[in-house]
């Protein structure tokens, strides 16, 4: 079946340090690979995608992932993290041939806590 | 700000009732979707418009229904209420691509007492 997970419910890291939000996911074929924020009530906000090309994608923030086909993985980085980035971040996937049309398919979200 | 708006931001409500939530999608994006996000499920999909025709449908209750309207604007109508439907009720939009990124409004929670 196919699915997308986040198998981290939490992410503790100091601010200054680098970062990292793990995604896999299991599918058969090329998906389509993204991330979003979510900040306390409010809605998503959309960080960055893949959907072909270059493995490493650049997004806002100074956020960015790596596509690992061989390993099925998105993860989410940054180099040097903030307090303003503690917040709830969500993969989510879009499967091809999907009878969903362009739904995304999210993971269960990942809190991210930046301590100063 | 993503240029998607939702109304209203609050809803209570009562068991039983139907209420309508809107959604208004940014400009020239012809595909809007409904999300639900609960503790317990997550962030589900629930249903997708596309230039006011149905395109693909999720985890949607039969109480649940949707409709887009030719300003593109679209609502979701939930009837019969139950507790279990409080949630955080999201609508995104996005073009008419397959990797089109959604973009999302900030939501209706809807408290059901």
């Amino acid at each position: 079946a196919q699915s997308v997970a986040q198998p981290e419910d939490q992410v503790n890291v100091a601010e200054g340090n680098p970062l990292t939000v793990k995604c896999t996911y299991s599918v058969s074929g090329n998906p389509y690979l993204f991330w979003y924020v979510q900040y306390p009530n409010r809605g998503l906000q959309f960080l960055l995608k893949y959907i072909t090309g270059d493995n490493l994608v650049k997004g806002s923030y100074g956020f960015e992932a790596e596509f690992n086909k061989s390993q099925t993985s998105f993860h989410l980085k940054k180099p040097s993290a903030l307090v303003s980035d503690s917040a709830l971040y969500f993969c989510a996937v879009r499967f091809p041939n999907s009878n969903s049309g362009y739904a995304l398919n999210f993971g269960k979200g990942t809190s991210l806590l930046v301590t100063p | 700000d993503s240029g998607v708006t939702q109304t209203p931001k609050h809803l209570i409500t009562a068991t039983g009732q139907r209420v309508t939530l809107r959604c208004s999608p940014r400009s020239g994006d012809l595909s809007v979707y409904w999300y639900q996000q609960s503790l317990d499920q997550g962030l589900q999909f629930l249903i997708q418009y596309y230039n006011g025709e149905e395109r693909a449908k999720g985890n949607i209750l039969e109480r649940f229904s949707a409709q887009q309207f030719p300003d593109l604007h679209s609502e979701l109508n939930l009837s019969s209420l139950e507790l279990g439907d409080s949630a955080l009720y999201f609508c995104a939009s996005s073009g008419s691509g397959g990797g089109e990124t959604q973009y999302f409004g900030p939501g209706t929670r809807l408290l059901v007492l």
